[in-house]
């Protein structure tokens, strides 16, 4: 099945700085590559994602790279503000489901 | 307009005791999902079902009974709860089964076995 793995575990920058976190997976099949951003006591919400017949995507401070030779694919957080502060995942979904990175807990220092 | 809902937010019981959690969506979804989170916030997939029937379960212990009396519920009911099954747990739908489907997830329902 699917391994995915994401790093760092926690990422800690100041206000206005960029963040960078990344997320390798096993399965050279799959061609979708969602990040999903979990608030404090809510549920992961979909942030941004990437289909394989493409290599980055941006949506405003944030944008996403894939490396299909590779299998990596990384988040991009540009001008990071408080509110980014959050916990943040990766997925690579195939064969009906979405196997999940471990999470970056990302904290936001004003 | 609440897209995925669950109920009840909080949960807490005493080991041995049996439990429900319900799921709903109003999107017109065909596929629905539940998932643990632990203490370490990983997020890891325990069953999917689409229209109505099972199609992941991942080796979940059989304490754990998912039921889908149709498209837009999914229940999950635990038998003789023990302390490991303290986590939150999330549902959540997507349009169908296709691999590039966004999830969208309910608030979570925090389980907690004393």
């Amino acid at each position: 099945g699917e391994n995915v793995e994401q790093h760092p575990s926690t990422l800690s920058v100041q206000e206005g700085d960029s963040a960078v976190i990344k997320c390798t997976y096993s399965d050279s099949a799959s061609n979708y590559f969602p990040w999903y951003k979990q608030e404090l006591g809510k549920g992961p919400q979909l942030i941004i994602d990437i289909r394989s017949n493409v290599g980055e995507k941006k949506d405003q401070r944030i944008a996403v790279t894939l490396n299909k030779t590779a299998k990596h694919f990384s988040l991009h957080i540009t001008e990071t503000q408080p509110e980014d502060s959050a916990v943040y995942f990766c997925a690579a979904p195939n064969a009906g489901k979405s196997t999940f990175g471990d999470g970056t807990t990302l904290t936001v220092k004003p | 307009d609440t897209a995925v809902s669950q109920t009840p937010k909080y949960l807490v019981t005493q080991m041995g005791n049996d439990k429900s959690i319900k799921c709903e969506q109003n999107l017109g979804h065909d596929t629905m999902y539940w998932y643990k989170q632990d203490s370490k916030k990983f997020l890891k997939i325990m069953f999917s079902y689409n229209n109505k029937e099972l199609i992941i379960n991942e080796t979940v212990p059989n304490r754990f009974s998912p039921k889908s009396p149709d498209k837009a519920h999914l229940n999950l009911h635990i038998n003789s709860l023990e302390l490991g099954d303290s986590a939150v747990y999330f549902c959540a739908s997507s349009q169908d089964l296709g691999p590039s489907r966004e999830q969208y997830f309910g608030p979570g329902t925090r389980l907690t076995v004393t």
